[in-house]
């Protein structure tokens, strides 16, 4: 059983273009959980999806940042008009339906993204 | 989710016993003590967790208070490997899926 998948693991992106980060969740899990990390700082939640709802937005900035977990498909973390301040690790995290009810997560290797 | 605390630093000398401490005072009833680690940059990694009794699995041990104000991981035979950030998260466990609250955690560093 593959393990959470993220690409790209590197991106980079000059100030004001866009930046897609994808993730494909484990086999069976359909939760799907957003991080960040700034360099030399704990992960910060962004927001928490299920297939095709977003339940918990409330780590992601106001403007400019969007995510999907579309029905088929990967989820997408969506950054428009990227600034410096955006350069971070990103990591995605899937967890089970909760059979067992403890929504264990797993991570992905992360996706870093660098504006210059 | 209720706040932890715990040491900014540790050093280990690999093939002892790593006690990671970790004060969680307000934790309520339906909250569990989770313990994940982050080598190097890499995604986190689950460890353990547990709501009251003492919890081990084949990476570590779980070691709670009696009042569950606070806990220890205990890795019982350190390697080079083990040198991580070592995060102690407090979060409702059964029932609800939820978002990790992650703090500063302890940079353990084993050495030889």
């Amino acid at each position: 059983n593959a393990g959470v998948m993220q690409n790209p693991r590197h991106l980079v992106r000059r100030r004001g273009q866009e930046a897609r980060l994808r993730c494909s969740p484990m086999k069976g899990h359909s939760h799907v959980y957003w991080y960040r990390q700034l360099p030399e700082e704990g992960l910060k939640f962004m927001v928490y999806l299920q297939k095709e709802n977003i339940i918990d937005e409330s780590g992601m900035p106001k403007e400019r940042f969007s995510a999907e977990f579309p029905k088929e498909g990967p989820s997408i973390l969506r950054i428009q008009q990227v600034v410096r301040g955006d350069s971070a690790a990103y990591f995605c995290a899937s967890s089970p339906p909760g059979l067992d009810g403890f929504y264990e997560q797993y991570f992905g290797p992360g996706t870093r993204l660098t504006v210059t | 989710d209720a706040k932890t605390t715990q040491p900014p630093s540790m050093d280990c000398a690999e093939g002892r016993a790593a006690n990671l401490p970790c004060n969680h005072s307000t934790i309520s009833g339906n909250e569990y003590v989770y313990w994940y680690r982050q080598i190097h940059s890499q995604g986190p990694q689950y460890i353990i967790h547990g709501l009251k009794n003492n919890e081990t699995n084949e990476m570590a041990s779980l070691i709670i208070t009696e009042d569950r104000k606070s806990s220890t991981l205990i890795l019982p035979h350190a390697t080079l490997r083990d040198t991580a950030v070592y995060y102690c998260i407090v979060r409702v466990g059964a029932g609800t899926a939820s978002k990790l609250t992650f703090g500063t955690g302890t940079r353990l560093q084993v050495t030889l």
